[in-house]
């Protein structure tokens, strides 16, 4: 069974660029959440998303943005690239009947900004 | 502003011994809490819940909760060299029609043989 995919492993963007981001939950699972890890700090969360629909944002700048297509499956998007949103991307799947109660998390996306 | 803390270490313990970590939280409405263990340049695993006062007991790992101090704490017994890693304190936040993990910075275990 697989896990929850994310793609790419790794990105190196120009400041200024735009980027998208891709997630698979584990299937079954409605839910993805979008959180960021600078180095050294935990997770903190962008984004949560439920049957296609928006449930919560955190404190980012409209330069992020989300959706999750009917299949489940998820995209984050930043656009205008700062320095400051190097860092390791991570997308969450939930799931309460299936697999272990609470957040799964992929294996993230290293965002490079140079 | 919900927070949970926790000590950045990093805690050093001989292999064999018990680690123990811990963590705070300030919501006293929180119900469900998480052990998340990240080795470095990895994702978080998660690797304990616990939702009720007490302990829970999985293998090498206890998780112990108490809500009335908002106090939640991972025991590791018999700490092998494999168990170094960065151990995440997380607890789920429900606010209207968010459901969200806010976590702590971390805490930076080493297991020396």
């Amino acid at each position: 069974d697989a896990g929850v995919t994310q793609s790419p492993t790794h990105l190196i963007k120009t400041r200024g660029q735009q980027v998208t981001l891709r997630c698979s939950p584990i299937s079954g699972h409605k839910s993805v959440s979008w959180y960021q890890q600078v180095l050294g700090q935990g997770p903190q969360f962008i984004f949560q998303y439920y049957e296609k629909e928006e449930r919560g944002r955190g404190n980012f700048p409209d330069r992020f943005s989300a959706r999750q297509f009917p299949n489940y499956s998820s995209e984050l998007n930043v656009n205008a690239l700062l320095l400051g949103d190097s860092a390791l991307y991570l997308c969450a799947s939930f799931g309460e009947r299936q697999g272990p109660y609470g957040y799964t998390f992929g294996s993230g996306t290293r965002l490079t900004v140079v | 502003q919900k927070e949970v803390e926790q000590n950045s270490g990093p805690l050093s313990v001989p292999e064999g011994a018990i680690a123990s970590l811990n963590c705070t939280y300030s919501d006293r409405g929180s119900q469900s809490f998480f052990w998340y263990r990240q080795y470095s340049g990895k994702s978080p695993e998660l690797i304990m819940s616990i939702y009720s006062n007490g302990d829970k007991e999985d293998g090498r790992f206890t998780a112990q909760l108490n809500k009335a101090s908002q106090y939640v704490s991972l025991l590791i017994r018999d700490s092998q060299p494999s168990d170094s890693a960065t151990y995440l304190c997380a607890v789920n936040f429900y606010g209207g029609a968010t459901n969200k993990l806010i976590f702590g910075t971390g805490t930076l275990l080493a297991v020396q043989p």
